[in-house]
């Protein structure tokens, strides 16, 4: 089944402890993403890889880190989480272009205490 | 000014009648345009793309845009309580570097 998974689907931590959601895709697509959605806000994009070792910042980059050392992979870190990073984040992937015709992973919900 | 602006509703609509959902965009420039739908709890999924002035019907949704007014709308005919949901425009920015979505118009179809 074609699909981009995200683990964990629920994560609690505290204030500055390193931490890691994983992205990975089947579907052999080239365009992955990250956004983080929070209320009346929508979704913000935090980061984009267009291939391989290419990453882009999205609107919303500061506090996050990606890395794309696989095509499938797209791993979100956070070195140092702050409460105001307390969201639902969610990945995608596309066939491309860039940005288009997202495929969602099923999200996150990261609490930051 | 957002640069992607939705009523957040809730929009309330008998079942059966037509929805209409609208977005619009500062970013003149911007070629692409998408409608997600988001069921509570769940990620969103596409349901319409549209990137020329005019309409682009899908069985009963209809996209509608006009670069001129920057505004695109979702038309959802003959509504069905599974049509709850809200729906997210997104607008692919004139440069093509980013993506920005609306905040997403709640919909909720009475029976």
């Amino acid at each position: 089944e074609a699909q981009v998974t995200q683990n964990p689907r629920y994560l609690i931590t505290v204030t500055g402890k390193k931490l890691t959601v994983t992205c990975s895709q089947n579907m052999n697509h080239e365009y992955m993403s990250w956004y983080r959605q929070d209320p009346g806000l929508g979704l913000r994009q935090i980061y984009y890889s267009m291939n391989v070792e290419v990453t882009d910042k999205g609107d919303v980059p500061e506090g996050y880190k990606v890395s794309r050392k696989e095509k499938r992979n797209f791993p979100l870190i956070l070195e140092s989480p702050s409460p105001n990073q307390t969201s639902l984040y969610f990945c995608a992937s596309s066939p491309g272009p860039a940005h288009e015709k997202l495929f969602f992973g099923s999200g996150t919900q990261l609490s930051v205490l | 000014q957002k640069e992607v602006e939705q009523n957040s509703g809730p929009l309330s609509v008998p079942e059966g009648a037509i929805a209409s959902l609208n977005c619009t965009y500062s970013d003149r420039g911007s070629q692409s345009f998408f409608w997600y739908r988001q069921y509570s709890g769940k990620s969103p999924e596409l349901i319409m793309s549209i990137y020329s002035n005019g309409d682009k019907e899908d069985g009963r949704f209809t996209a509608q845009l006009n670069k001129a007014s920057q505004y695109v709308s979702l038309l959802i005919r003959d509504s069905q309580p599974s049509d709850s949901a809200t729906y997210l425009c997104a607008v692919i920015m004139g440069s093509a570097s980013k993506i920005i979505f609306g905040s997403g118009t709640r919909l909720s179809i009475r029976p």
